[in-house]
Order: C-alpha cells, then sequence, then structure tokens
C-alpha cells in the first residue's frame, strides 16, 4: 500500500529555516518521483518543486532561490528545505507520488507550517 | 511560467445538474492538465490525467477534455459528495502550476 507522511515543526519562525520530511512506503524513491505542493489557509494549491526518480530536481520560480529538495533512498525519505521564512509561507506542505503517466495519485496527510514569532 | 486560469471561481449547483469547469493555459501545454478535486481538511484526489483520462476508481460522470489551452472538466449529474474545489494542473512546462480552483456550492 502507497504512503505519504510528512513531518516537521508545526512552527516557525520569520527569517528561519523549515525543514520537513516526507516518510514514503509502498514504493522507491528511485522508481517513482516527489512533488510538495502547499495550500495557505483559505487558499488555493502551490506546487512547491520536485525531486525526480533520477535524483534531480525541480522548482518554483517564486521559491528557487530559497528552497531545497533532498531525499535519502536508504531511509525512503524526501526533504523540503527552505530559508528565509516570511509568514506567507505559513501553509500546509502536502508531499505527493508522481507516477506513470504524471499523476500525483497518492499524497500525505499534509503538514501544517505556521510562521510567527 | 504558464499561468492556469480557472472558471468560474464558485458555482451554485443543484443535485442532478450538469456542471462545466475551464480551465485556459496562458501558452499550449498539449494534454499536459490534470484535475484534482479537494473537499475540506482533506488531501487533493486525481480525477483526471492527461486532459480526459479518468483515474481508477473515479465515477463516469466525471469527463474531462481539451487540448492546447483549453480544457473542461464536466460532471454530467451532480452528486452531494461532489461539492469541493476543483483544481487544474499543467504539467507541459517546468514550473509545474495549478489553476485557482472553482468551488461548487449548493444552491
Amino acid at each position: 500500500q502507497v504512503q505519504l507522511k510528512e513531518s516537521g515543526p508545526g512552527l516557525v519562525q520569520p527569517s528561519q529555516t523549515l525543514s520537513l520530511t516526507c516518510t514514503v512506503s509502498g514504493f522507491s524513491l528511485t522508481s517513482n518521483s516527489v512533488h510538495w505542493v502547499r495550500q495557505p489557509p483559505g487558499k488555493g494549491l502551490e506546487w512547491v518543486g520536485a525531486i525526480w526518480s533520477g535524483g534531480s530536481t525541480d522548482y518554483n520560480s517564486a521559491l528557487k532561490s530559497r528552497l531545497n529538495i533532498s531525499r535519502d533512498t536508504s531511509k525512503s525519505q524526501a526533504f523540503l528545505k527552505m530559508n528565509s521564512l516570511q509568514t506567507e509561507d505559513t501553509a500546509i506542505y502536502f508531499c505527493t507520488r508522481l507516477d506513470h503517466p504524471y499523476v500525483m495519485d497518492a499524497w500525505g496527510q499534509g503538514a501544517s507550517v505556521t510562521v510567527s514569532s | 511560467e504558464t499561468v492556469m486560469t480557472q472558471s468560474p471561481t464558485s458555482m451554485s449547483t443543484s443535485i442532478g445538474e450538469r456542471v462545466t469547469l475551464n480551465c485556459k493555459a496562458s501558452q499550449s501545454v498539449g494534454i499536459n492538465v490534470d484535475w484534482y478535486q479537494q473537499t475540506p481538511g482533506q488531501s487533493p484526489k486525481l480525477l483526471i490525467y492527461g486532459a480526459s483520462n479518468r483515474h481508477t476508481g473515479v465515477p463516469d460522470r466525471f469527463t474531462g477534455s481539451g487540448f492546447g489551452r483549453d480544457f473542461t472538466l464536466t460532471i454530467s449529474n451532480m452528486e452531494a459528495e461532489d461539492l469541493a474545489v476543483y483544481y487544474c494542473l499543467q504539467y507541459g512546462s517546468i514550473p509545474w502550476t495549478f489553476g485557482g480552483g472553482t468551488k461548487l456550492e449548493l444552491k
């Protein structure tokens, strides 16, 4: 059974760095890519970025300078790190599996992140 | 960056009604569009991929169509469980981008 679960701090101070982990089961990170999507309170979905099965990454243009996505295939974990956090980064952060042919067919339950002092 | 514009932003519907949701891309994305459904407090769920292919288990009252810049999601016979927010996603070019969503409400 394919599962994804996000974990990380619920509260981050402004200007600090956000670190999130997506732990997956039921598939391999070398076979499927993992994407990150976020949703500010009461707003729509925003594609954040992806780590592809081969290990390369792509990022949202507006977040690229602050963002790093990586993985540890031996632990079946993908990571999101975003620095210089602002209140506008307050959101639910989802990780999702991309399956063939380009379908986000499984999602985590989301990690709520609040940026506040 | 490809901007996806969804219309309308919200719609009041009735059970049994036929509903059409629109998504327009700022440049051609071929058939590289998916549709997702999100109910309150839940993660999004895939409905349609490749513009017109129904995902496994999705009822056949959901139909996707379109190519290039204009895409449509049609619900042929609205049911109460379909009250949700619907998002289109383009993956024709990096960065991938979502539309702003269409919220379906009950009249």
